[in-house]
């Protein structure tokens, strides 16, 4: 079946571009996260959601970060004017529940500041 | 303290050899444990979870110290494939479902 699908799969913004990521997660998968990951680094968690409640939001940088899920499948991650240091690739995934399930990731999406 | 921490290598062990990798977790609530395999600019791909009483998957094996907050992970025969960072991930609290990865340890294969 189809898996985790994200887009645009890269995307190169002027600093202080508004920016939108989406994210697919898999069909019936009730939790849905976002990871920022830099290079060199591991995932850094963002945000995450059960079905369409935002149930931790702690891992977002700043304020111009907001992330949202209305119908409880697709997601999308927004960042307003954007910043050099947001340069970064910023991965989705899904689970089929929530504690302790595996997540599976998309593509991601790689996102240039410049 | 980190976390999760992971060393980060690189390893670098010629083929055939065994390597085994360890991470440490700082929350003891934790009850949830991972290892994910990252190829180069490719996104983690779960490569197996980690139980209580350890559990192997062909020439990976992996492990879970509770007493020393460690998980750890073995593989025997390694393949030229098998080269690839390898980034461990722990869930953050007894209720919640916050996973946390490490860094990263790179593996480097070579003939």
């Amino acid at each position: 079946g189809a898996g985790v699908s994200q887009s645009p799969r890269y995307k190169v913004a002027k600093r202080g571009q508004d920016v939108a990521l989406r994210c697919d997660p898999i069909s019936g998968h009730v939790s849905l996260f976002w990871y920022q990951q830099a290079l060199g680094q591991g995932p850094e968690f963002l945000t995450y959601f059960q079905n369409e409640a935002q149930l931790d939001k702690s891992g977002l940088p700043s304020d111009r970060f907001f992330a949202e899920r209305p119908e409880g499948s697709v997601s999308t991650l927004k960042i307003q004017r954007t910043q050099q240091e947001d340069s970064a690739v910023y991965l989705c995934a899904s689970s089929l529940v929530l504690l302790g399930d595996e997540q599976y990731f998309g593509p991601g999406t790689r996102l240039t500041v410049t | 303290r980190k976390e999760v921490e992971q060393d980060p290598g690189p390893f670098n062990v010629p083929e055939g050899a065994t390597v085994a990798f360890n991470c440490t977790y700082s929350n003891s609530a934790s009850q949830s444990f991972f290892w994910y395999r990252q190829d180069c600019r490719k996104e983690p791909k779960l490569l197996m979870s980690v139980y209580s009483s350890g559990n192997e998957d062909g020439r990976f094996t992996a492990q879970l110290n509770r007493a020393s907050q460690y998980i750890s992970l073995l593989i025997r025969d390694s393949k030229l494939s098998d080269s690839a960072t390898y980034l461990c991930a722990v869930n953050i609290g007894s209720s919640a479902s916050k996973i946390i990865f490490g860094s990263g340890t790179r593996l480097s294969i070579r003939p």
